[in-house]
């Protein structure tokens, strides 16, 4: 079985900061990992995947995320943030080549103010 | 392509009533996987269906059952219900070629009293 932390539950950040989101990973298997972000009244929308091969992984809306196996964490980053990008992060874990049922963490709500 | 369409958005039930919650998934799209979302406990998985069979279930009683239909079209049903029901129900689904990767929609607000 895996699990997830997410290691804050709030992260608020100025607009135009970077910002680091921190997700670690528990799991006996090799692992496939996602961010998702859901926006308020709305269903999760994938960012970015790691399957497999570099450990950096682009998404979408200016966002990415390391895998470190030795640290078992999958942060994500995003160098400069938008009012916009306000919404929970999920971080999610699933056995590589398995039954691709998502593990989440609790999520980060992600505050960007003016 | 449309995306996951979920029906009804909101519902409001009294305890001890059924409910049943409707899930189209993306046109091609043979895998349907239903979530639980509350403030308490997040995202927990229910079940998923594949070809009109649950391959896959989490720990739930139960009341919580679905069905998936020969378009890939998913019904969930939840019967007897409890003030600890209310919740978002999301449905996600998936590719052929991209098992891995699940694409949600908008979820069913389900308010139980």
């Amino acid at each position: 079985a895996q699990s997830v932390t997410q290691l804050d539950s709030q992260v608020p950040v100025f607009e135009e900061a970077p910002v680091e989101l921190r997700c670690n990973y528990s799991s006996s298997v090799s692992v496939y990992l996602f961010w998702y972000v859901q926006y308020p009244n709305q269903g999760l929308q994938l960012l970015l995947k790691y399957l497999s091969g570099s450990t950096l992984v682009k998404g979408i809306n200016g966002f990415e995320a390391e895998f470190n196996k030795s640290q078992t964490s999958f942060h994500l980053r995003k160098p400069s943030v938008h009012i916009s990008d306000t919404a929970e992060y999920f971080c999610a874990v699933s056995e590589a080549g398995g039954s691709y049922i998502p593990t989440f963490g609790r999520g980060t709500s992600l505050i960007v103010h003016p | 392509k449309a995306g996951v369409t979920q029906t009804p958005r909101y519902l409001i039930k009294t305890r001890g009533q059924q409910v049943t919650l409707s899930c189209s998934p993306i046109s091609g799209h043979r895998s349907v996987s239903w979530y639980q979302q509350t403030p308490g406990q997040g995202l927990q998985f229910l079940f998923e269906y594949f070809s009109e069979t649950q391959r896959n279930k989490g720990n739930f009683p139960g009341r919580f059952s679905g069905r998936q239909f020969s378009n890939s079209r998913s019904e969930m049903n939840v019967s007897t219900l409890e003030l600890g029901d209310s919740a978002l129900y999301l449905c996600a689904s998936s590719p052929p070629d991209g098992a891995d990767t699940q694409y949600f929609g908008p979820g069913t607000r389900l308010t139980v009293l």
